[in-house]
Parts: structure tokens; sequence; C-alpha cells
């Protein structure tokens, strides 16, 4: 069954520093998403993307973030200059079609720890 | 009212019990629903979709009720391995995104 796949697992940075977070969707899908979940709460939207452009974003998603979709294959999600509050689970998504009506496939996430 | 809300639990069952969740959520104008399983520092992972009255799988049963805005998630003969945090969710305003409920976290023992 084809699935979405994250690298790294883990991610140990320090504060200031950037990082970028891979995602390989699955590969017919068009809408990609990132969301985050810091440990012990729930699950937050971050971003979603179609068609190479932005389609929603969160109020998390400020300036420090962004996202690129370089190639055919990789969505990335790059946090410019990391703070502590931006240690958390991040998961990416796809899905074939819009939410709603269609699954969104959630990868296995990287863990971000900010020091 | 938030968006998504849940009873956070936990419930602890034992095996071959029937337990139930429920969910409220804000938007009247919500036309799908879903419960997702996590497990611990996993990804959530899809267990059923709601488009109209209900939805049953096996062992699991869910219900909507528009009018009193709120989703049920029925377990029928709980197994060790349902044990994980249920998470109610429903699509966002737009299509563009899932909106999450904190979780109903349930522990299933021998």
């Amino acid at each position: 069954e084809p699935e979405v796949t994250q690298t790294p697992s883990h991610q140990v940075t320090q504060m200031g520093q950037e990082v970028i977070l891979r995602c390989v969707p699955i590969s017919n899908h068009l809408y990609f998403y990132w969301y985050r979940q810091i440990l012990g709460q729930k699950v937050e939207f971050l971003v979603s993307f179609y068609n190479n452009e932005i389609s929603e974003k969160s109020e998390i998603f400020d300036d420090q973030f962004s996202v690129e979709r370089p190639d055919g294959s990789n969505f990335t999600l790059k946090i410019r200059s990391t703070k502590l509050e931006d240690s958390a689970m991040y998961f990416c998504a796809s899905s074939a079609r819009t939410v709603g009506t269609d699954t969104q496939y959630f990868g296995p996430g990287t863990r971000l720890t900010v020091l | 009212r938030k968006e998504v809300e849940q009873d956070p639990g936990p419930f602890n069952v034992p095996e071959g019990a029937t337990v139930a969740f429920n969910c409220t959520y804000s938007n009247s104008a919500s036309q799908s629903f879903f419960w997702y399983r996590q497990d611990c520092r996993k990804e959530p992972k899809l267990l059923m979709s709601v488009y109209s009255s209900g939805n049953e799988d096996g062992r699991f049963t869910a219900q909507l009720n528009r009018a009193s805005q709120y989703i049920s998630l029925l377990i029928r003969d709980s197994k060790l391995s349902d044990s994980a945090t249920y998470l109610c969710v429903v699509p966002g305003g737009g299509y563009n995104k899932l909106i999450f409920g904190a979780g109903t976290r349930l522990a299933v023992h021998p």
C-alpha cells in the first residue's frame, strides 16, 4: 500500500537554527499538508498546498515557516529560526482530492527537539 | 463552543466490553466527519469516515446526529489492541484542512 514517508524521524537542533523537514507524499496525490502536535496536545493544522501554492495557512504558520515542492516528489517544511516552542511532532499528509472528499494519509512524523 | 470537542477520558474497560465516545462540533455546515486512531507517538490513522447518518465496520459503528451536532463512535467486543487515542476530526471551512479534537484515550485491560 502506498504511504507517505518523512525524514528525518528525529531532528535535534539549537534554538535559532534553521531546519528543513522532508516529506514524500503518495505519488498520485495533489494536495499536501503539514500538521504539528506538541507533546500531550492535539494535532494542529499548519498549512495546505495545492498546485504549487499555499491554499490555506494557520496562525501558527508565521514568517518563520515556509513550504516548498522542489521537485516532483518532495514536499518540505522549513523553519528559519527555531524557537523552543517549535518542539513538536510534525506530520506531513497528502490526499488525492480535497479534504472531506478523500482520505488524508499521514506520514510517520518528524520529532523536532529544539534545545 | 470549541470547533471539535471530546471527552479526554481515559476510558478503562475490560476486554469484551462495549465503549462509546462522543464528540461535538461547532460548524453546522460540515458534511463529512472522521474518526482517526492514534497510537502513542505515532501518526493518526483513519478509522472511519461518516458522510450520512452513520457507518459500520465490523466492531466499530459511527453515528451522526446533525441536529445536535455530535458524532459518536461505538466499539463492541473491545480488544487489547484497541487501546489508543481516538480522534474526532472535521474538515475546516474551505476544505483545505482537518480540525482535530483533543482525543479520547481508551485503555483495554485483560
